[in-house]
């Protein structure tokens, strides 16, 4: 199993511009979440999804969409980028929403908007 | 709801020395804990987890966690660090029974020196 994977690895933005972080899974897992990681911020959740069609709000949405067309991919775009949107992102699944489930973490993208 | 305090937000040691990463949780439920590391441009993974049971849990690599209900904390120790624990690291809440999104803290930065 590749696990979570995410693509590009790093990607620089001129303020306005738009653009999709890809995300995709081949563990089966219904859950699936972006989170931006800042310093001193720890993990702030975007968005998340709990299978194929269904999406909902975390505590950090604006400026990003999501959709979950299948269960395997979960991409987050930006919509018009700006400068605070400056941050690495990371994809992350589980198996279910089970308390007891284990988070799987895809590598991150550096994102960096000028 | 449930909260995730980490009390250091950097620990600085030298090689062979033990440590403590602290953590606190508040909850009104019975949950479930979880300790996820990220070392250097990586994606988080997970480090050990109390779901039930003994109140000690161990990782592969010689890090341990105690679940202490009374006092609300699931520390993490090791005993003689090495270089290569040099990471961040996550401490996570989630509830047991239902469908819950985990909840992070900020991280602790462990540095080891050698």
């Amino acid at each position: 199993n590749a696990g979570v994977t995410q693509t590009p690895k790093f990607q620089v933005l001129k303020t306005g511009q738009s653009m999709t972080l890809q995300c995709a899974q081949d563990m089966n897992h219904e859950y699936m979440s972006w989170y931006r990681q800042d310093p001193g911020m720890g993990l702030r959740l975007i968005h998340y999804s709990v299978g194929a069609g269904i999406t909902d709000q975390g505590e950090v949405p604006n400026g990003y969409n999501v959709s979950r067309s299948t269960t395997e991919d979960f991409p987050l775009r930006l919509l018009s980028a700006a400068p605070s949107q400056t941050s690495v992102y990371f994809c992350a699944s589980s198996y279910t929403l089970a308390g007891a489930d284990t988070q799987y973490f895809g590598p991150g993208t550096r994102l960096t908007v000028l | 709801a449930q909260s995730v305090t980490q009390l250091d937000s950097q620990v600085p040691v030298f090689e062979e020395a033990p440590v403590e990463l602290r953590c606190n949780y508040s909850s009104s439920v019975s949950v479930y804990l979880f300790w996820y590391v990220q070392y250097p441009n990586q994606g988080l993974q997970l480090l050990l987890k109390y779901l039930s049971g003994s109140t000690l849990v161990e990782s592969i690599n010689g890090f341990e966690a105690e679940f202490n209900k009374s006092q609300t904390s699931f520390h993490l120790r090791k005993p003689s660090v090495h270089i290569s624990d040099t990471a961040e690291y996550f401490c996570a809440v989630s509830r047991s029974g239902g469908s819950y999104i985990p909840t992070f803290g900020r991280g602790t930065s462990l540095i080891v020196h050698p």
